[in-house]
């Protein structure tokens, strides 16, 4: 399934790096969703983009940044990230944020070490 | 915030029904529920959602009672490429929506 992409799949990065992973969906969806999944815990939301706007954002330390430039790509850019920034990172687009019903679709993910 | 709650992991023999209960005790009059299976390292994948009573696909069940809850999932027939992490999540608008909890960690047994 290719609806939603993630690039890159794995990153390794220093403390002191910069970086951005990108996400692109291809379902026609308003809006795009960061989680942040660490070993063994549940999915934490990070970010909401709905037609390009952040609706949410979930007391994230600075040193992520997202970015949407347009309702199919999303971008997380990281600066000075922190070894337990280490993570699966997880990309959702989906159709509208504002009906119970709605559904989100995940991209794979982009496996993060932050040495 | 409409929290949920799943027991924690569970075994199951291949060839089972597999059944999968989520409490969502505060739930709201709009919000639908939505279940996700997840595999190592990968994204979570939709495989279903009601509103209330039955809702049946080519994937799985997903029972609701009247009060609704909570709600059960069922997997028929489980094989071993079902072994994942099983999230149930109640969609609530408004501070800390979209919460996964912890979900359920389903291992089929040959």
């Amino acid at each position: 399934e290719t609806g939603v992409t993630q690039t890159p799949r794995h990153l390794v990065m220093g403390m002191t790096n910069k970086k951005s992973l990108k996400c692109e969906q291809h379902l026609g969806h308003n809006a795009m969703y960061w989680y942040k999944q660490s070993a063994k815990k549940p999915l934490e939301l990070m970010f909401v983009y709905s037609l390009e706007e952040r609706v949410e954002n979930n007391s994230v330390p600075s040193r992520f940044s997202p970015e949407c430039p347009n309702s199919s790509h999303l971008f997380l850019h990281l600066h000075t990230l922190q070894p337990e920034d280490s993570a699966l990172y997880l990309c959702a687009s989906s159709q509208d944020p504002g009906q119970g019903a709605d559904t989100q679709y995940f991209g794979p993910g982009t496996r993060l070490t932050v040495l | 915030l409409a929290k949920t709650t799943q027991p924690i992991s569970m075994d199951s023999y291949e060839g089972q029904e597999v059944n999968i209960t989520c409490s969502h005790n505060n739930i709201a009059t709009n919000d639908y529920i939505t279940w996700y299976q997840q595999f190592p390292s990968q994204g979570p994948r939709f495989i279903i959602q009601g509103y209330k009573t039955k809702v049946t696909n080519e994937v799985a069940s997903l029972f609701i009672p009247a009060d609704r809850k909570s709600s059960t999932l069922s997997l028929p027939r489980v094989s071993l490429s079902d072994t994942a992490v099983y999230y149930c999540l109640v969609l609530t608008y408004g501070n800390n929506r979209l919460a996964f909890g912890k979900g359920n960690q389903v291992v089929v047994i040959p």
